[in-house]
């Protein structure tokens, strides 16, 4: 079976341009989580949702960022515009329903490096 | 409200030690517990668990018990190797949450041969 599948893995793109990463969610699986890893503030929890809602948005860190979630195997996170305090690696990962008694399937991640 | 605290690192061992990563947990309810593991370059996988109190999570020669008396919820190895280096993230999930984690700021470890 695939795992969560993100895209792109890696972006470099120059401060001030909208960036959009994708995720797709293991089949069958109903919540969705973005999370932002960085060394000074470690994974960070950015925004989820069940059944396509979003629960809790939360750490969305300011009004730049957004997530939408059309439909159950697709999700996006969008950054506009960027900034290079931005540059981190962020992650998708899902669960099944009932959460799975918590556990969640992490994608490899995005490696985003603003300039 | 509801956290998890892990010892500091980086954690450098030799290879074959003795392994040891604190944890502590602060929750209102009744949590299940992890230990998730990060390669380098990889995003995290779930390493062991345990959903109740007493309950012994193990994989990979690895082991944790939950405690509700000391709210802890220690990783051990007794003989670690070098392929173990990684980062070590212990974390609770409270079912009033969903399928939410709460993640510790995680542990580097990382074995010479």
């Amino acid at each position: 079976d695939a795992g969560v599948i993100q895209s792109p893995r890696h972006e470099v793109t120059e401060m001030g341009q909208e960036v959009t990463l994708r995720c797709k969610p293991i089949s069958g699986h109903n919540s969705l989580f973005w999370y932002r890893q960085t060394m000074m503030r470690g994974l960070e929890l950015l925004i989820y949702f069940n059944n396509n809602v979003p629960i809790d948005d939360s750490g969305m860190p300011e009004d730049r960022f957004s997530a939408k979630m059309p439909n159950a195997s697709f999700s996006t996170l969008k950054i506009q515009p960027s900034e290079p305090r931005d540059s981190a690696v962020y992650f998708c990962a899902s669960s099944p329903p009932g959460g799975g008694k918590g556990e969640q399937f992490f994608g490899p991640g995005t490696r985003l490096t603003v300039l | 409200g509801d956290s998890v605290t892990q010892m500091e690192g980086p954690v450098t061992l030799s290879e074959e030690a003795f392994l040891t990563i604190n944890c502590t947990y602060t929750a209102t309810g009744y949590p299940s517990l992890f230990w998730y593991v990060q390669y380098p370059g990889e995003g995290l996988q779930l390493l062991l668990k345990a959903t109740k109190a007493d309950d012994k999570g193990s994989n990979k020669g690895f082991e944790a018990t939950y405690r509700k008396e000391t709210t802890s919820f220690h990783l051990e190895k007794g003989s670690v190797q070098v392929s173990d280096s990684a980062v070590y993230f212990c974390a609770l999930s409270l079912y009033s949450s969903a399928s939410k984690i709460i993640f510790g700021s995680g542990t580097r470890l990382s074995i010479r041969p």
